[in-house]
């Protein structure tokens, strides 16, 4: 079936430190890929996404690329703030009306 | 627009009580679901609905029914609460079934404990 392995946390860093947070998943055929964060005391948003091989998805200065090569779809952000702290959750969407969640990481920064 | 709202944020319950747990939209979404989250599980599906009068079960239905009478509410009700069932629940809408293109929205969550 179709599943996601991301990178276990906790994550600490300092403030402008380089972020990356690893995603590799299993699926049949070319399912659409999702990075969602989770900020404290709330519910899960949309961070990035793509839908094709190679597509890189982008969002408040995080990117990642669909690398169906490795089937990996990596998260980084090249200078991370405070304001990042949250719990980092990557997805798969290969049928329509269910989306499969890694376990999420924790990310912490500190000023 | 309140987007997914979602009653209540904190409860406890004894083993073998019931109770629901409630979740509107105001977007006019199609489709809804439920989620657990569970430490280091991320999040599971437990039932979801592609419109009103619509609903089928996800990864870990048992012990919870839902039903969808109105395009707006979703609630999720628990029939025999058990200590398996302590978690935090999320509901979710989107404006359609195709989850591969639509962005599913989270309500804040509720979470559960169960003694």
């Amino acid at each position: 079936g179709n599943s996601v392995t991301q990178m276990e946390g906790p994550v600490t860093l300092s403030e402008e430190a380089f972020l990356t947070i690893n995603c590799t998943y299993t699926a049949t055929g070319y399912p659409s890929l999702f990075w969602y964060v989770q900020y404290p005391g709330e519910g899960l948003q949309l961070l990035l996404k793509a839908t094709k091989a190679d597509d890189k998805g982008s969002n408040k200065g995080f990117e990642a690329t669909y690398r169906k090569e490795t089937t990996s779809f990596h998260l980084e952000k090249g200078s991370v703030q405070v304001s990042d702290s949250a719990v980092y959750f990557c997805a798969l969407s290969h049928n329509d009306y269910k989306l499969s969640f890694g376990a999420g990481t924790t990310v912490t920064v500190r000023a | 627009n309140a987007g997914v709202t979602q009653t209540p944020k904190f409860q406890v319950l004894k083993t073998g009580q019931s109770m629901t747990l409630q979740c509107a939209q105001d977007m006019n979404h199609e489709y809804m679901s439920w989620y657990r989250q569970d430490p280091g599980m991320g999040l599971r599906l437990i039932h979801y609905s592609v419109g009103a009068g619509i609903t089928d079960q996800g990864e870990v239905p048992n012990g919870y029914n839902v039903s969808r009478s109105t395009t707006e509410d979703f609630p999720l009700r628990l029939l025999s609460a058990a200590p398996s069932q302590t978690s935090v629940y999320f509901c979710a809408s989107s404006y359609s079934q195709v989850l591969t293109y639509n962005e599913q929205f989270f309500g804040p969550g509720t979470r559960l404990t169960v003694l």
